[in-house]
């Protein structure tokens, strides 16, 4: 099993920040086969990011996806206050799983 | 618009029986597959199974193998996630989701169900 390790746990920013989350996984993500998801208290997860770079329909450009291998970033280039939230990877390849998450929060 | 519609809360005991179900519309059922997802109160998304409607094909975690049943019944595009015997520890939202393309079970999940609450306690 692929595991994926999220760093860090929780990120303190101000909005019009630039926000920089790391996934890392313990072995290479076949394809790039990595997602990311926002989740909102009392929300289901929302598609961000899949293919490790592609934006999901309706996600604003301040969304970014980068790397391949075992090392993947999600980068939010500014914080719009909607954008406080958590944040999760996820690999499909063979066996998916998913990161702790990352916690965006106002500063 | 394509949606997933999943029952409502739950409240059960310890040793009882649940099934959980997920109604998909705006597409075409069997052609996507379908899974679900278990986020623990305060605690992450953990991937537990997929299934494809149109031949049943079904994938589980290792995590979750044995514990629970996906099934689906394509006749009233609804996957299900069922428990033969309930624990406290079942205690969870349980989310539905499509994959997001078609055929192929290895990508991502796109759209989301609204979660279904389970809670079991004596």
């Amino acid at each position: 099993e692929i595991v994926l390790t999220q760093s860090p746990g929780t990120l303190s920013l101000s909005p019009g920040e630039r926000a920089t989350l790391s996934c890392r996984a313990s072995q290479s993500v076949s394809s790039s086969y990595l997602a990311w998801y926002q989740q909102k208290p009392g929300q289901a997860p929302r598609l961000l990011i899949y293919g490790a770079s592609s934006r999901a329909t309706g996600i604003p450009d301040r969304f970014s996806g980068s790397g391949s291998g075992t090392d993947f970033t999600l980068t939010i280039s500014r914080l719009e206050p909607e954008d406080f939230a958590v944040y999760y990877c996820q690999q499909y390849g063979s066996s998916p799983t998913f990161g702790q998450g990352t916690k965006v929060e106002i500063k | 618009e394509v949606q997933l519609v999943q029952s409502g809360a739950e409240v059960k005991k310890p040793g009882e029986s649940l099934k959980i179900s997920c109604k998909g519309s705006g597409y075409s059922f069997t052609s996507y597959w379908i899974g679900w997802v278990r986020q623990m109160p305060g605690k992450g998304l953990e991937w537990m199974g997929i299934i494809y409607p149109g031949d049943s094909d079904t994938r589980y975690s290792p995590s979750f193998q044995g514990q629970v049943t996906i099934s689906a019944d394509k006749s009233i595009s609804t996957a299900y996630l069922q428990w033969s015997s309930l624990k406290a520890s079942d205690t969870a939202m349980y989310y539905c989701a499509r994959l997001g393309i078609e055929g192929g079970p290895r990508n991502w999940f796109d759209p989301w169900g609204q979660g279904t609450l389970v809670t079991v306690s004596s």
